[in-house]
Order: C-alpha cells, then sequence, then structure tokens
C-alpha cells in the first residue's frame, strides 16, 4: 500500500530562521505529491503540489522537491515568520486508482516564536 | 479560495444516539470525501463518494457510518449508532475530478460522543 512518513513531530524556530521538514513517500502507483498546511481551528489548505517526478513546487517562499530516487518531497522554506505556525502534512495521492484517496503524514507542527 | 461548509462546528452527543454532519462542497465539484482526525493524530480517509454512489472507503468507515448526497443537497455522514470511539473532527472535501486533483477541505466538525 501507500505510506508517507514525517519523522518530526515537532519543529521550534525563531523568525528568520531556516526551516526544513523531511517527508519521504512508499508507493507503487503513480504519485502526485502535496504539502497541506492546517492552521488552528481550520481544515487542511493546499500549499502546494507536484505531479512530474523532479520537478519542484513553491508556494509563498515555501518550496519542494518530487524526487523519484530518495522518494522524498522534503519541504523548505529560507526564513520563517511567526504567521507560518501551523500543522504542515506532507500527502501522497495516487493517479493509479480510479479516484482520489489521499494518504497523509503523520504531520510536524511548526512553532515559529518571534 | 473555494470554500467547503460544514455544519454543525460542533456536537455533543450520548453514545448509542445518531448524528448526522453536513458538508456543502465547493459548487462546481464532483467528487466528495470524509477524513477522520482524532485529536492530536493524523488524518485518516474515511470514504470517496462519485455520482451517487461511494466508490471506495476504509476499514475505519464502520458498518455504523453511511453517506449520501440526496438531490444535489448537503453531502451528509450518518453515524448510526454512535459510539465513544466516534469522538474526533470529521472533515468534509471535495475535489473537481480525477486522481492528483487538489481537495479542498472544509474547517471540520468537531464531535463529541460521551
Amino acid at each position: 500500500g501507500n505510506s508517507v512518513t514525517q519523522m518530526q513531530g515537532q519543529v521550534t524556530l525563531s523568525e528568520e530562521e531556516f526551516l526544513f521538514i523531511n517527508c519521504t513517500y512508499s508507493t507503487t502507483g503513480y504519485p502526485t505529491l502535496f504539502w497541506y498546511v492546517q492552521y488552528p481551528g481550520e481544515g487542511p489548505q493546499l500549499l502546494l503540489k507536484v505531479t512530474t517526478a523532479n520537478n519542484k513546487g513553491s508556494s509563498r517562499g515555501f518550496e519542494a522537491t518530487y524526487d523519484k530516487g530518495t522518494t522524498s518531497f522534503h519541504l523548505q522554506k529560507a526564513s520563517v515568520q511567526e504567521s507560518d505556525s501551523a500543522v504542515y502534512y506532507c500527502v501522497l495521492g495516487d493517479r493509479s486508482g480510479s479516484f482520489n484517496k489521499l494518504t497523509f503524514g503523520a504531520g510536524t507542527r511548526l512553532a515559529v516564536c518571534p | 479560495g473555494p470554500k467547503v461548509l460544514q455544519i454543525p462546528s460542533h456536537q455533543i452527543i450520548d453514545m448509542g444516539q445518531m448524528v448526522t454532519l453536513n458538508c456543502d462542497p465547493v459548487s462546481n465539484h464532483l467528487y466528495f470525501y470524509w477524513y477522520k482526525q482524532i485529536l492530536g493524530q493524523q488524518m485518516e480517509f474515511l470514504v470517496n463518494f462519485y455520482n451517487g454512489k461511494v466508490m471506495e472507503k476504509s476499514k475505519l468507515f464502520k458498518d455504523q457510518f453511511s453517506v449520501e448526497r440526496p438531490d444535489g443537497s448537503y453531502f451528509t455522514l450518518k453515524i448510526q449508532p454512535t459510539a465513544l470511539e466516534d469522538s474526533a473532527v470529521y472533515f468534509c472535501a471535495s475535489s473537481l475530478g480525477v486522481p492528483g486533483n487538489t481537495l479542498y477541505f472544509g474547517e471540520g466538525s468537531r464531535l463529541i460522543v460521551v
């Protein structure tokens, strides 16, 4: 089956520090990879998405590269802000099935201190 | 961006009673989903629904669960009877089309079974 691994449960940074969140996936299908962000009291919302292997997605200063060789989709941001505090989910969508069934990672809670 | 609305936002219910969670998906979307998130844990897929039918469901989608969207109105998740372990936040999502499409999530319905 499909699986997503996020080893970091919690990351705490100061403003303007560099963010790196680790994500690896496993699938026998054809992945689309997503990062979703969930702010307190809200549902997950799309941050960025990559369909093609070895391409990079970016949004609001965040970026992630779909690395087929290492089956990774790590999230990075050069300089975080307090408003980036949220839970970040690495998500795998399998295009080999007929219908969307996203597989979520465990999530990484980012806390940015002013 | 596109909005998915969920009603109610919170509900407390006695074990054994029935509950219906309502979802108003994005207007032109064709695929609908329910996800379950127990407090502090990851999002887990329950079911997806297309053209009036359940297309896929997970092991979490017990026999006591049912979904429907009568006449293009709300997409509903009904639990009858409820159990203590059904306490969670239930997120509705919708997407326009085929695998790899972005899912848009609502803000969730927090269900507490006592």
